[in-house]
């Protein structure tokens, strides 16, 4: 079945230490993007990538980092510098570039601090 | 980007009643898109309405985007436990999404 993969479900983060969270769709789509939820809250706009090599800065890009060198693959770092980062991710991709395409979603990783 | 607001956060119905959420922008939308999100689930797409005064039905759900395209409506017809979760509509903010806070439904059989 196609789809897009979030690896793992559940992530444990020491003070100080980066950890890296897989998103991997196998859908043949273009754009992919990360977003944060918090409880209670909408979805946030980390980075997005409309194509391989090339991403972009969401609304709360600070203290995360991505890479997009495969269109399949769209790994997010956070980093030490995102000092509460605490929350839901959620990994989405698109057919196309165009940012009016559905999202498809991935289920998720939850990501806590020891 | 576009932003939208939308009302109400949360809602408590008994099975069978009606729910409606409500999306409103200052400006000019583009389109719409409407998604559901079940507890411990992730969104999932329903719609997208992109014609000024379009109403589209999905069996007991009922989208709405206004004649202005300032603003859109989901409604639920007699709800069931089925329907429990998050609603959110999303729209154009650059070549990204912008997601509503969400209208949070619980169904009380």
């Amino acid at each position: 079945d196609g789809g897009i993969t979030q690896s793992p479900k559940y992530l444990f983060r020491k003070e100080g230490q980066n950890v890296t969270l897989s998103c991997e769709q196998n859908l043949n789509h273009d754009a992919m993007y990360w977003y944060r939820q918090d409880p209670g809250q909408g979805l946030r706009l980390i980075y997005y990538s409309q194509i391989v090599n090339d991403f972009q800065k969401g609304d709360i890009a600070e203290g995360y980092s991505v890479s997009r060198e495969k269109k399949e693959s769209f790994p997010l770092t956070v980093t030490s510098a995102q000092k509460n980062p605490t929350a839901f991710y959620l990994c989405a991709s698109s057919i196309g570039r165009a940012a009016n395409q559905p999202q498809h979603f991935g289920d998720g990783t939850r990501l806590s601090i020891l | 980007g576009q932003q939208v607001m939308q009302i109400p956060q949360y809602q408590h119905v008994q099975e069978g009643e009606d729910f409606t959420t409500y999306c409103n922008s200052s400006t000019t939308l583009s389109n719409i898109q409407w998604y559901k999100q079940r507890p411990g689930g992730h969104p999932v797409f329903l719609i997208q309405l992109v014609k000024s005064g379009e109403v589209k039905k999905q069996k007991r759900l009922t989208f709405q985007f206004g004649e202005a395209k300032k603003n859109s409506s989901l409604h639920i017809t007699a709800t069931q436990t089925t329907d429990v979760g998050t609603y959110f509509c999303a729209v154009l903010s650059g070549y990204a999404l912008n997601f509503g806070k969400g209208t949070s439904l619980l169904v009380t059989p």
